[in-house]
């Protein structure tokens, strides 16, 4: 079974211009979640996305938005980058979502705002 | 305070030796808990899952809760080169995950 894919896999942006990301889970799982990972940080939960539709959402401002599709493929998007917006940005599938244990982690996306 | 806490390291062991990571966390409510094991340029990948207190183990690594104290810690027996790698600790309250910074681990042969 082939595993959990996000692209791109390193992007540049620059302040004021928007991202999208894209995460494709791992064929059967329904739930798709974003993290981001910073140094400082680590890896702080964005939102949940389950069956196309938001489930949980982190603590993150409006700026960073996702959905899904039918075939539960998943796009983040954040606009108006910010220097801090700097991370890497993982996407994790599973089964159960975040109610299971179980989640399977993506390569990331190595986000450079300059 | 962050939900998860955890030593950042470096850490830096001789191969053969044994490897404590350790982590704290501040609600009481927590109940499940996970190690993962994240390489460079890759994502986390989940090593251990325990559930409420108590000593889970899965060949030479053993992963320990005392929610008395709301501690969490991974053992690492023979630790080998290959184990060289960036460990998270993480708890799931809710429907959240909440994650550790992460413990950077450099095993030397």
């Amino acid at each position: 079974k082939a595993g959990v894919t996000q692209t791109p896999r390193y992007l540049i942006k620059t302040r004021g211009q928007q991202v999208t990301l894209s995460c494709s889970p791992i064929s059967g799982h329904r739930s798709v979640s974003w993290y981001q990972q910073t140094p400082g940080q680590g890896l702080q939960f964005l939102f949940e996305y389950f069956s196309e539709t938001q489930r949980n959402k982190g603590n993150f401002p409006g700026r960073f938005s996702g959905r899904q599709f039918s075939n539960s493929r998943s796009e983040m998007n954040v606009s108006t980058l910010e220097l801090g917006d700097s991370a890497l940005y993982l996407c994790a599938s599973s089964l159960e979502g975040l109610a299971g244990s179980q989640q399977y982690f993506g390569p990331g996306t190595r986000l450079t705002v300059t | 305070q962050k939900e998860v806490e955890q030593d950042p390291g470096p850490l830096s062991v001789p191969e053969g030796a044994i490897v404590s990571l350790n982590c704290t966390y501040s609600n009481s409510a927590f109940q499940y808990f996970m190690w993962y094991r994240q390489y460079s340029r890759k994502g986390p990948e989940l090593l251990m899952y325990t559930y409420s207190s108590g000593n889970k183990e899965d060949g030479r690594f053993t992963a320990q809760v005392d929610k008395s104290s709301k501690y969490i810690s991974l053992f690492i027996r023979d630790s080998q080169p290959s184990d060289s790698a960036t460990y998270l600790c993480a708890a799931r309250g809710g429907n959240q995950f909440y994650f550790g910074t992460g413990t950077s681990l450099t095993v030397i042969p």
